[in-house]
């Protein structure tokens, strides 16, 4: 089972929007709405902010969403704010024997 | 206060074995499944196993089926992980975290996570 796909790094100024892409197959990403996505800041373990493809945990910013395109899941940071620069990764549910698999993960840069 | 607080891990040869644990507090361990997630050094993370609530459904990623075994004391509010066989490439920091339901491939999605333990495995 390979990782996920997503871009090695995404920038954008505070206050602009930014889109992270995670492609996968129809074994994972298209076939089901299990993607999940989490922030991961340098030394620390990462936190979830998108589970279900679309869905928030309580105490997540609404700046943060997610959506899903065939086999693409996409996560779009709205209102980009210095906090926010940090590895972003995706996660899906797979159909192989391996169970989960994750993305190769984002660096998010705010200029 | 929700926590997760991993030990077991250090230095070991390669070839040997080590086991690691996780224990929970501040929720209903029995109400959840339980994965072990690793990141090797400067590297993303890469799921390696995941354990229903009740243990009745066990899932292994290929790089260490047949060598890593996962189980739970709910009892003792423990997750464990018996690492066997070990390699280089099995170098890495290795996280507990809570599956957000009871089952191992239920959601997907791990809303509390441990600090990590991290193993290293060099002669």
């Amino acid at each position: 089972q390979s990782a996920l796909t997503q871009p090695a790094s995404v920038s954008g100024s505070p206050g602009q929007s930014i889109t992270i892409s995670c492609t996968g197959t129809s074994s994972d990403v298209g076939g089901y709405n299990y993607v999940s996505w989490y922030q991961q800041h340098p030394g620390k373990a990462p936190k979830l902010m998108i589970y279900d493809v679309s869905n928030r945990p309580s105490g997540v910013s609404n700046r943060f969403s997610g959506s899903k395109s065939g086999n693409t899941a996409s996560l779009t940071i709205s209102g980009l704010q210095a906090e926010d620069e940090a590895d972003y990764y995706c996660s899906s549910y797979t159909s192989s024997s391996t169970l989960e698999v994750f993305g190769t993960g984002t660096k998010v840069t705010v200029l | 206060e929700v926590q997760l607080v991993e030990s077991g891990g250090g230095l070991v040869q390669p070839g040997r074995s080590l086991r690691l644990s996780c224990a929970a507090s501040g929720f209903t361990f029995d109400d959840y499944a339980m994965h072990w997630v690793r990141q090797a050094p400067g590297k993303g993370l890469e799921w390696v196993s995941g354990i229903s609530w009740n243990s009745g459904s066990i899932g292994y990623a290929d790089s260490v089926k047949g060598r890593f075994t996962i189980s739970r004391d709910n009892a003792k509010n423990s997750l464990y992980l018996q690492m066997n066989s070990l390699r280089a490439e099995d170098t890495a920091l290795y996280y507990c975290a809570k599956d957000m339901g009871a089952a191992v491939a239920a959601t997907g999605a791990f809303d509390i996570w441990g600090q990590g333990t991290m193993v290293t495995v060099s002669s």
